[in-house]
């Protein structure tokens, strides 16, 4: 199984552009998140969603939108890219007995705004 | 509100000495207490929580709610110990996992 797979790796925008980070989890998990990683800062939640057909806000959300497509994919769109929005975007994953407490991690989407 | 204190953001520990990593915490309600940890060139996982009351990989945490703390330990360290290590919260009922900001451990050979 691959798990939690995001893509892509690695890109680089120039201010203003958009772009949409993908998530995909074939653990059959009804819960999925988006999470920043910033030095000194750690990780912050930026939306999740509990279930298919269901999203929520997290710590922060301003200037992301997310969409959960179906059970499996959940994506996170930039609308109009800003230099404060670099940084690492975990995608995660938890099935239903461990919602908000066991994740599993995709490896990660390293974004560079110029 | 919940929030998570690590207050060290490096820490470096003499291979076969005692690891302790800090975490202090928050929360109005009911806690549970995570400890996730980052190995280089490898994805963040789930390294122990309070409730299994476990040792993984010859680590322990123990939850003092007087205290308010979840500090990690390890009575020798080992230098595949050397990773990002973040404590999280969470609570009953509650969806969103809180993370502190992480203390990289590096274990000097």
């Amino acid at each position: 199984n691959a798990g939690v797979t995001q893509t892509p790796k690695f890109q680089v925008l120039k201010t203003g552009q958009s772009m949409t980070l993908q998530c995909a989890q074939d653990m059959n998990h009804n819960s999925m998140y988006w999470y920043r990683q910033d030095p000194g800062m750690g990780l912050r939640l930026i939306y999740y969603s509990a279930s298919e057909g269901t999203t929520d806000k997290g710590e922060v959300p301003n200037g992301y939108n997310v969409s959960r497509l179906n059970k499996r994919e959940f994506s996170l769109r930039l609308e109009s890219a800003a230099p404060s929005q670099t940084s690492v975007y975990f995608c995660a994953s938890s099935g239903s007995g461990d919602r908000g407490k066991k994740l599993f991690f995709g490896s990660g989407t390293q974004l560079s705004v110029l | 509100a919940q929030r998570v204190t690590q207050p060290e953001k490096l820490l470096s520990v003499f291979k076969g000495a005692p690891v302790e990593l800090k975490c202090n915490y928050s929360y109005s309600g009911s806690p549970e207490l995570f400890w996730y940890v980052q190995y280089s060139r490898q994805r963040l996982q789930l390294l122990l929580r309070h409730i299994s009351r476990e040792s993984i990989k010859g680590f322990t945490a123990d939850l003092n709610k007087g205290e308010t703390s979840f500090h990690l330990k390890k009575p020798f360290a080992q230098e595949e110990d050397s990773a990002m290590y973040y404590c999280a919260l969470s609570g009953i009922g509650n969806e969103k996992l809180t993370f502190g900001t992480g203390t990289r451990l590096t274990i000097i050979p």
